[in-house]
């Protein structure tokens, strides 16, 4: 299993649009569409937000969205709002393995 | 949606086994999931440790599979984690999770506890 690739921060003003990458290999990313997304609040858990690349579990906004282009999956949140200011993760399952990036604190400007 | 709660000991000596429990309330531990545990260094990422199903079958992370081992309590519908020669580096906060078999992610997740490793 190889470790995902995440950008340490990235930041934005509410309103904004950010994505967050997540950078694999053609083992994992770049050969299954088995890529999730998690945002972990401060003190809390973490709760999906993506599923299989591209699905939004009910309850979550369609302010968030994900996609892949080779061996990276991307998370864009449109419409920053302050209560998006979290850490996320993206996460990879392949062969019944599951491997997570290193994760990406959001700040909201 | 399952609740789940995480339940232990919050410290554990060096070479020790650290023992936890997750209760489940709200699904069947003999329906059709993988039950599982990830853990979180204090301000550190994600590492995933395994999960088991009803069945006994698991899975775990290759770097921690000679530690493990997770077992199931169908009667009292709970699941549990031993790990086993701990040392400082497996202090983290410990999740317990929900897998829907033949998807790939983890729906539910306990609240978290921390055990720390230290003499």
């Amino acid at each position: 299993q190889s470790a995902l690739t995440q950008p340490p921060s990235v930041s934005g003003s509410p309103g904004q649009s950010v994505t967050i990458s997540c950078t694999g290999a053609s083992s994992d990313v770049g050969s299954y569409n088995r890529v999730s997304w998690y945002q972990q609040p401060p003190g809390t858990a973490p709760k999906v937000l993506i599923y299989d690349v591209s699905n939004r579990p009910s309850g979550v906004p369609d302010r968030f969205s994900g996609s892949k282009s080779g061996n990276t999956a991307s998370l864009t949140i449109s419409g920053l709002q302050p209560e998006d200011e979290a850490d996320y993760y993206c996460s990879s399952y392949t062969d019944s393995y599951t491997s997570f990036g290193g994760g990406t604190k959001l700040t909201v400007l | 949606q399952a609740q789940l709660q995480e339940s232990g000991p919050g410290l554990v000596k060096p070479s020790d086994t650290l023992s936890l429990t997750c209760a489940v309330s709200g699904y069947s531990i003999s329906s059709n999931n993988w039950w599982g545990w990830i853990r979180q260094p204090p301000g550190k990422g994600l590492e995933w440790v395994g999960y088991i199903f009803h069945s006994g079958n698991t899975h775990y992370n290759p770097s921690l599979m000679s530690r493990v081992a997770m077992s199931t309590d169908t009667s009292k519908n709970q699941f549990s984690l031993k790990l086993s020669s701990v040392t400082a580096i497996d202090t983290a906060v410990y999740y317990c999770t929900r897998k829907v078999a033949g998807l790939s992610w983890y729906a539910d997740w306990g609240q978290g506890t921390l055990v720390t490793v230290s003499s």
